[in-house]
């Protein structure tokens, strides 16, 4: 499998334009989480998907930020319009299951990140 | 508030030491505890994940161990080498509520292995 694949992996923008980052999960995974990464703030969770539901978007900062998994093997996570402090690497991760038992379940299981730098 | 602490945030050795890095978690009342490996500028690779009915979990020179009455993970590096240079994570998965199925992370730990 080639993992969780992230596209764009680096993107800069300016302020006011949209943005949209891309993620393809590992097939067989039924969760999808998505992560952002600062230096101040260290990894937030935004938002995670069960079975391509949303199950907890409670880390998404505001409306400007949306997310969408329309099938299993495919997520968006859109900006709209962006700010020089949405500057951050954003990162996908998927798991098999979110119960707490099973061996081998509930590894997540990380891309490589997007940089997204918005001038 | 259910959060994660990491100590030390950083730390320097030389190599062939053994080394202990600490994780403590406010709840006790997780499902699983994950530690994770992080070089700059790449994503996060998953090193070792404890259940919550274990106590610990070893891959390598790799040990870590779980209390979760305490509220504490301990990971344990035998003989570092220059190559375990990197920032390591742990990650809570807390049980109940909204918090089901997501990870709180910690700050990280910084390490340096000098050769």
């Amino acid at each position: 499998d080639a993992g969780v694949i992230q596209s764009p992996r680096h993107e800069v923008t300016e302020m006011g334009q949209e943005v949209t980052l891309r993620c393809k999960p590992i097939s067989g995974h039924n969760s999808l989480f998505w992560y952002r990464q600062t230096m101040m703030r260290g990894l937030e969770l935004l938002i995670y998907f069960n079975n391509n539901v949303p199950i907890d978007d409670s880390g998404m900062p505001e409306d400007r930020f949306s997310a969408k998994m329309p099938n299993a093997s495919f997520s968006t996570l859109k900006i709209q319009p962006s700010e020089p402090r949405d500057s951050a690497v954003y990162f996908c991760a998927s798991s098999l299951g979110t119960s707490g038992s099973g061996s081998g379940a509930n590894v997540l299981t990380f891309g490589a990140g997007s940089r997204l730098t918005v001038l | 508030k259910q959060e994660v602490t990491q100590i030390p945030a950083a730390l320097s050795v030389p190599e062939g030491e053994n080394l202990v890095l600490n994780c403590s978690f406010t709840d006790s009342a997780i499902y699983n505890l994950q530690w994770f490996r992080q070089d700059p500028g790449k994503g996060l690779t998953s090193l070792l994940l404890i259940q919550s009915s274990q106590r610990e979990q070893t891959s390598g020179r790799l040990n870590a161990s779980l209390d979760k009455s305490s509220g504490r993970s301990t990971l344990y590096i035998a003989a570092s080498q220059p190559g375990d240079s990197a920032t390591y994570l742990c990650a809570v998965r807390y049980a109940g509520g909204t918090s089901y199925g997501k990870l709180t992370f910690g700050q990280g730990t910084i390490l340096t292995v000098h050769p």
